[in-house]
């Protein structure tokens, strides 16, 4: 079965330090994984989305995520963070064959001036 | 291309009442899921459409109901409401089924009092 741990509910960073926000999967078969971020009131926008054709998947706003298959890890990161990246972001996994998509609980990030 | 859309954006009901929610996809795209959103219990998956039919349902009462027309375009609705009902309901569509990037429309926002 497949699942999705975001392990940290909540993250806070200086602007301009690097980011990290840790994602663990679990899936049986081929998984995709995204990531989305949510501002306040917002739908979910996609920041990158891995199907293995790359280990290392460049996202939107300078975000990036590493598939790691022997940790079962697809963490997000970006150099320096911006004030506008505070938001919500969701680590999402579907497996092949499954047409289901699994969502994290969610890692709110604050970015402090 | 138009991004997803959802109408209404608010929306205020009584206990009791019911609720009609709608969902225009992006153009071409087949498959429209819905989840609701509560600071409680996070994205939860309602159900997910294709083609006119029914594919995938979650863990939801009997009360939450949706279909999707020849256009694709869903609606969702939601009988007898309850204070609990209370959340953000995101619709998504993809072009077909199976691991696809989920496009995610802005919400409704649906508060019951």
């Amino acid at each position: 079965a497949q699942s999705v741990t975001q392990l940290d509910s909540h993250v806070s960073v200086s602007e301009g330090t690097p980011v990290l926000l840790r994602c663990n999967y679990s899936s049986s078969y081929s998984p995709s994984l995204f990531w989305y971020v949510q501002h306040p009131n917002k739908g979910l926008q996609l920041l990158l989305k891995y199907t293995s054709a790359a280990t290392l998947v460049k996202g939107i706003n300078g975000f990036e995520a590493e598939f790691k298959k022997s940790e079962t890890s697809f963490h997000l990161t970006k150099p320096s963070a911006h004030m506008s990246d505070a938001a919500e972001y969701f680590c999402v996994v579907s497996e092949s064959g499954t047409y289901k998509y699994i969502f994290g609980t969610g890692t709110r990030l604050k970015v402090l001036a | 291309k138009a991004g997803v859309t959802q109408t209404p954006r608010y929306l205020i009901k009584t206990r009791g009442q019911q609720v009609t929610l709608s969902c225009s996809p992006i153009s071409g795209h087949r498959s429209v899921s819905w989840y609701q959103q509560t600071p409680g219990q996070g994205l939860q998956f309602l159900f997910e459409y294709f083609s006119e039919t029914q594919r995938n349902k979650g863990n939801f009462p009997g009360r939450f109901s949706g279909r999707q027309f020849s256009n694709s375009r869903s609606e969702m609705n939601v009988s007898t409401l309850e204070l609990g009902d209370s959340a953000l309901y995101l619709c998504a569509s993809t072009f077909g089924r199976g691991q696809e990037t989920q496009y995610f429309g802005p919400g409704t926002r649906l508060l019951v009092l």
